[in-house]
Formats: C-alpha cells, structure tokens, sequence
C-alpha cells in the first residue's frame, strides 16, 4: 500500500521569502509523484509531476519539486513566495504498477500556506 | 466549457434522503475516479472506474453507489444520506499515466 505524509498542517512565510512543503512517501514500486494546488473555493490544479526521467520536476507559478528517491521525499519549493501563493497543497503518489495502473491517487493530508506582507 | 462538469455546485440536503451527484467529461478518458475531501483529511477514493463495466471500490466506499452510464458519465449516489457525509466531493478523469484532471467539486450538506 502507499502513502503521503506532508510535514505541517500549516506552514507560515514572509512574501519573497523561500517556500518549503514538504512531502514523503511510501510505496512499494517506483511511483508517479503529483503537487496539486487549490484556492479557496475552486477544485484542484495540477502544479507538476514527477513521473520518469530528470528527478528535478520544474512546474506552473515558479514551482519545482526534487524527487529523492534514498529519502523517498518529493518536496515542493518555490525561491520567493508572492500574496498570490496563498492555497491548500496537496502531494500525491500513484502506484503505476499495481493492477495495470491507475487505483487513483493517494493523497496526503494537505498543507495551508500562508503568505505573511 | 470544463473539462470535467459536476452538478450541481452545492446541495443541501436532509438525513436519510437519497442524493445522486453527476460528473460528465469531454477529455476521452476511460478512467474516472469519486473523491472526498475533508478539512485536514485530505482526498480519499470512494470509487473508481476503468471502463463502463469495470467499477472498483476505493478506501471508503461504505455509505455510497456510482454507476458508470457511458465513457463521459460517472455519477455518485448516496442511498440514505447521513451528516458525515457532510463534504466537498471531486470527480477526475485520467489515462492513468499524464494525470488527472478534476472537476470543480460538489459541496455537499446533509442535515
């Protein structure tokens, strides 16, 4: 079975400052890697993936992700955070290999971000 | 329009009621997914599904019904309604490999 635990519920930064989020995973199979995001009141938008091939995943809004596959982490970071950032974050793993793929996405339990001016 | 349409937005409705959410697609894909999420809990799976005949519980299925009306239409019952059911409900669509594509959510209240 796999899964996601995000460090911190709530994670609190200045604006400019680094964003750090934290995600790790357990899985049994090289697994797909997935950062969601979702403002308040909208559904879930796909920051970027990790699937094959280069480990550091760059995505959409200036966010990248490095897979580390002996600390089996995918943390997020972004170098300067903007007011803008302010949303719920949530990892995600597949496992690809379990039953032809595809049992859907376990997701850990989020993370708020606050952006402080 | 969206990618993937849920209706309705917002419900709210009594205990014991039976309640059906609607999801539809025009991504083409086979695969799609019920989710639920709760403040602090993250998503979980309620039900998947590969193909028209091919529907799968996920981790907490208990309390809930899907059927699979064609390759855009996924829909999610609630036989008898109950207040922890209270919750944000998320349709998605994948090809199993580039991602998933989600739905705008139906919040939904039972009281």
């Amino acid at each position: 079975a796999q899964s996601v635990t995000q460090l911190g519920s709530h994670v609190s930064v200045s604006e400019g400052a680094l964003v750090l989020l934290r995600c790790n995973y357990s899985s049994s199979v090289p697994p797909y890697l997935f950062w969601y995001v979702q403002y308040p009141n909208q559904g879930l938008q796909l920051l970027l993936k990790y699937t094959t091939g280069a480990t550091l995943v760059k995505g959409i809004n200036g966010f990248e992700a490095e897979f580390k596959k002996s600390e089996t982490s995918f943390h997020l970071t972004k170098p300067s955070a903007h007011m803008s950032d302010a949303a719920e974050y949530f990892c995600a793993v597949s496992d690809m290999y379990s039953g032809g793929g595809a049992d859907g996405l376990t997701f850990g339990k989020g993370t708020h971000l606050i952006i402080q001016p | 329009d969206a990618d993937v349409t849920q209706t309705p937005r917002n419900r709210i409705t009594k205990t014991g009621k039976r309640i059906m959410l609607e999801c539809s697609q025009t991504k083409g894909h086979d695969r799609m997914y019920w989710y639920r999420q709760d403040p602090g809990l993250g998503l979980r799976l309620i039900y998947y599904s590969f193909d028209v005949k091919d529907i799968n519980k996920g981790e907490i299925s208990d309390g809930y019904s899907v059927s699979r009306q064609a390759q855009a239409k996924f829909s999610l019952s609630l036989e008898s309604a109950i207040p922890n059911q209270t919750a944000l409900y998320f349709c998605a669509t994948s090809t199993g490999i580039y991602g998933y594509t989600f739905g705008s959510g139906t919040r939904l209240t039972v009281v």
